[in-house]
């Protein structure tokens, strides 16, 4: 069955540093990829997303690259900023397009 | 503005006691989903309803109930039957179905059931 798997948390990381969280997937088929964020006491927020292989998602100064060979689509930061702070979520689409299979999030804290 | 409104924030109820979890957009949007979040754990999926007057099962629909009666509108019931209803609960839409739509989320309500 479809499965995503994150890396565990928390990633604490001081301001202005790089940011990567692994994420990998199990699928049949070709899915589409998401990562989405959530801030505290709050819903879910699209960040980005792939809908093919070698698609890259950009938004916010965050990237993902759809890796099909790898069954890959790390999330990566160049500088983050302590608003950053927030759970980050890995999905992917399951065949019909009728659900989201999400990974258990990566808590990343960002200090001043 | 449009988006997903969720009402209320928090609930508190009592075991054997049924609840209703609203759930509005105003997207315009054919599909919506019920999700639930438990601490340290991704979102699993309850229903889904991709037109008014279908709804279909997700992972963990025991206990819960449904209704699509209006395009705007997802009502969710939480049921005596559910064993562990406390949980964040999390509305969805999408446009329509299929791999290339996101969804888009409410801000979630948090039952609490003692």
């Amino acid at each position: 069955g479809n499965s995503v798997t994150q890396m565990e948390g928390p990633v604490t990381l001081s301001e202005e540093a790089f940011l990567t969280i692994n994420c990998t997937y199990t699928a049949t088929g070709y899915p589409s990829l998401f990562w989405y964020v959530q801030y505290p006491g709050e819903g879910l927020q699209l960040l980005l997303k792939a809908t093919k292989a070698d698609d890259k998602g950009s938004n916010k100064g965050f990237e993902a690259t759809y890796r099909k060979e790898t069954t890959s689509f790390h999330l990566e930061k160049g500088s983050v900023q302590v608003s950053d702070s927030a759970v980050y979520f890995c999905a992917l689409s399951n065949q019909a397009g009728t659900a989201l299979i999400f990974g258990k999030g990566t808590t990343l804290s960002v200090s001043s | 503005d449009g988006g997903i409104t969720q009402s209320p924030k928090y609930l508190f109820r009592k075991e054997g006691q049924n609840v209703t979890l609203s759930c509005e957009q105003n997207l315009n949007h054919d599909a919506m989903y019920w999700y639930r979040q438990d601490p340290g754990q991704g979102l699993r999926l309850i229903y889904y309803s991709q037109i008014v007057n279908d709804f279909q099962k997700g992972d963990i629909a025991e206990g819960y109930s449904v209704s699509r009666e209006k395009k705007e509108s997802f009502p969710l019931t939480v049921t005596s039957a559910q064993k562990n209803p406390t949980a964040f609960y999390l509305c969805a839409s999408s446009p329509g179905t299929g791999l290339l739509y996101e969804q888009y989320f409410g801000p979630g309500t948090r039952l609490t059931v003692t």
